[in-house]
C-alpha cells in the first residue's frame, strides 16, 4: 500500500513571504503532478515532473522531484493572495490507475 | 483551460430521491472518473472507466451507480443517499496509461439532508 503525506496540512502566511510544502511517500514514482484546488472548484494541475531531482518552474512557483523519486516539494516566492487554495499532490502509478491523492496543504495567503 | 463540464454545479436531494450527475469531456479521453470530496479528507477514488468498461471500484455503496455510455459521457446515478453521502463529487478524464495525467472537472456540490 503507498501510503503519501503531505505537509504542513495548514498554512497562513502574509503576502509578499516565501513557503514550502512537501509530498513524501515510502514509495518510487514514475512521475507526480501537482494540483491546485480553490474553493468550490475542481483541482487544476500545476506541473508534472518525472526526473529525479528534476525541477521545475512555474513563475513564482519551483516544483522539485526528489533523487530517489520518493517525494516532492513545491516553493513559493513572494506569495499573493491568488496562491490561496489547496495544494494536492498526485503520483503516477507505474502501470494502472492512478488513484492516490495526498490529503493536500491548504494554504491561506492574506493580503 | 477545463475541458471537463459537469451538471449540475450544486444539488440539494431528500434520501428518497433519485438524481443524477452528468460529466462531458471534450479533450479526447478515453478514461474517466468519479471522485468524492468530503471536507477535511484527501480525495476517494470511486470508479474508473477506460474505453467505457469500468475498470475500478473502489468498495462504493450501490446507492451510487455509475454509467458511462461513451467515453465523452459519464454519469452517476444516486439514490437513497444519506446526509453523510453530502460531499463535492468530482468528475476526471484521462488518457490510458502511462499517459496518466488527469484533468478534472468543476465538480457538483452535494447536500442530502
Amino acid at each position: 500500500t503507498q501510503l503519501l503525506e503531505q505537509s504542513p496540512q495548514f498554512l497562513s502566511i502574509q503576502e509578499g513571504e516565501n513557503l514550502t510544502v512537501y509530498c513524501n511517500s515510502s514509495s518510487v514514482f514514475s512521475s507526480l503532478q501537482w494540483y491546485r484546488q480553490e474553493p468550490g472548484e475542481g483541482p487544476v494541475l500545476l506541473v508534472t515532473v518525472v526526473t529525479g531531482g528534476e525541477v521545475k518552474k512555474l513563475k513564482r512557483l519551483t516544483f522539485q522531484f526528489g533523487d530517489a523519486r520518493k517525494d516532492s516539494s513545491l516553493h513559493i516566492t513572494a506569495a499573493q493572495p491568488g496562491d490561496t487554495g489547496l495544494y494536492l499532490c498526485a503520483p503516477t502509478s507505474t502501470g494502472g490507475f492512478k488513484t492516490i491523492f495526498g490529503a493536500g496543504t491548504r494554504l491561506f495567503v492574506k493580503a | 483551460e477545463t475541458g471537463v463540464t459537469q451538471t449540475p454545479r450544486h444539488l440539494v436531494m431528500g434520501m428518497t430521491n433519485k438524481k443524477s450527475l452528468k460529466c462531458e469531456q471534450h479533450l479526447g479521453h478515453n478514461a474517466m472518473y468519479w471522485y468524492k470530496q468530503s471536507a477535511k479528507k484527501p480525495l476517494e477514488l470511486m470508479f474508473v472507466y477506460s474505453l467505457e468498461e469500468r475498470v475500478e471500484n473502489n468498495s462504493v455503496p450501490s446507492r451510487f451507480s455509475p454509467e458511462c455510455p461513451n467515453s465523452s459521457h459519464l454519469f452517476l446515478h444516486l439514490h437513497t443517499l444519506q446526509p453523510e453521502d453530502s460531499a463535492l463529487y468530482l468528475c476526471a478524464s484521462s488518457l490510458p496509461p502511462p499517459q496518466e495525467t488527469q484533468y478534472f472537472g468543476p465538480g457538483t456540490r452535494l447536500l442530502v439532508l
